[in-house]
């Protein structure tokens, strides 16, 4: 099956800091991968994803992540964070070719400060 | 807009009981799934359903079940509740455009 690893509990900066958060996945066919949010005491949201096309794609709040092959990648990025951006982040794959479940990775606490 | 409602917020139950979760989505969408979250470990997928009556197991499907009579209805069981089981659960569904959409949770507190 499917797996996505998120290899950072947490990650803090500086509000107008440019901000990553990182993902990783395997998948044995073509990866679908996404991005939800989860604000506190809120369920979660879908920010962004990627089935096919251009590598860098745009979502919601100004969030981006890009697709990279060859690492297996698939990091979110924003140019400049806000102190509203702190939130928990997942990172969430599906095989493309075998589409029925969707599994998540552990979760990246952001943690943006003024 | 896509609306995936849960029966129960928050849920308090004692040991050994059986516990229904349940799980609507409006949009006729044929993939349903349940989630539990636990902090340090995100969310990990327990049943998933791509039609009436099918289901697949998910990563951490001991001691639960499903059942999915109708495509708007996946209903989450816990046989015999443990206290290992506290938890919040969520239910989602998924557009054929690969969106997924979660319930609000149910918080689920095994005494």
């Amino acid at each position: 099956a499917q797996s996505v690893a998120q290899p950072e509990d947490q990650v803090n900066v500086a509000e107008g800091n440019p901000l990553t958060v990182k993902c990783t996945y395997s998948v044995s066919g073509n990866p679908y991968l996404f991005w939800y949010v989860q604000y506190p005491n809120r369920g979660l949201q879908f920010l962004l994803k990627y089935i096919t096309g251009d590598n860098l794609v745009k979502g919601s709040y100004g969030f981006e992540a890009e697709f990279n092959k060859s690492q297996t990648s698939f990091h979110l990025k924003k140019p400049s964070a806000l102190v509203s951006d702190s939130a928990l982040y997942f990172c969430a794959v599906r095989d493309g070719v075998n589409n029925n479940d969707m599994r998540f990775g552990a979760g990246t606490r952001l943690t943006v400060k003024p | 807009d896509v609306k995936v409602t849960q029966s129960s917020r928050y849920l308090v139950k004692r040991t050994g009981e059986k516990v229904f979760l349940e799980c609507v989505q409006d949009m006729d969408h044929e993939n349903m799934f349940w989630y539990r979250q636990d902090p340090g470990l995100g969310l990990r997928l327990i049943y998933f359903s791509y039609d009436v009556k099918m289901k697949e197991k998910g990563d951490i499907p001991e001691g639960y079940s499903v059942s999915r009579e109708k495509k708007e209805r996946f209903s989450l069981i816990l046989e015999s509740a443990s206290t290992n089981q506290t938890s919040m659960y969520l239910c989602a569904s998924i557009t054929q455009g690969n969106e997924q959409f979660f319930g609000p949770g149910t918080r689920l507190t095994v005494l």
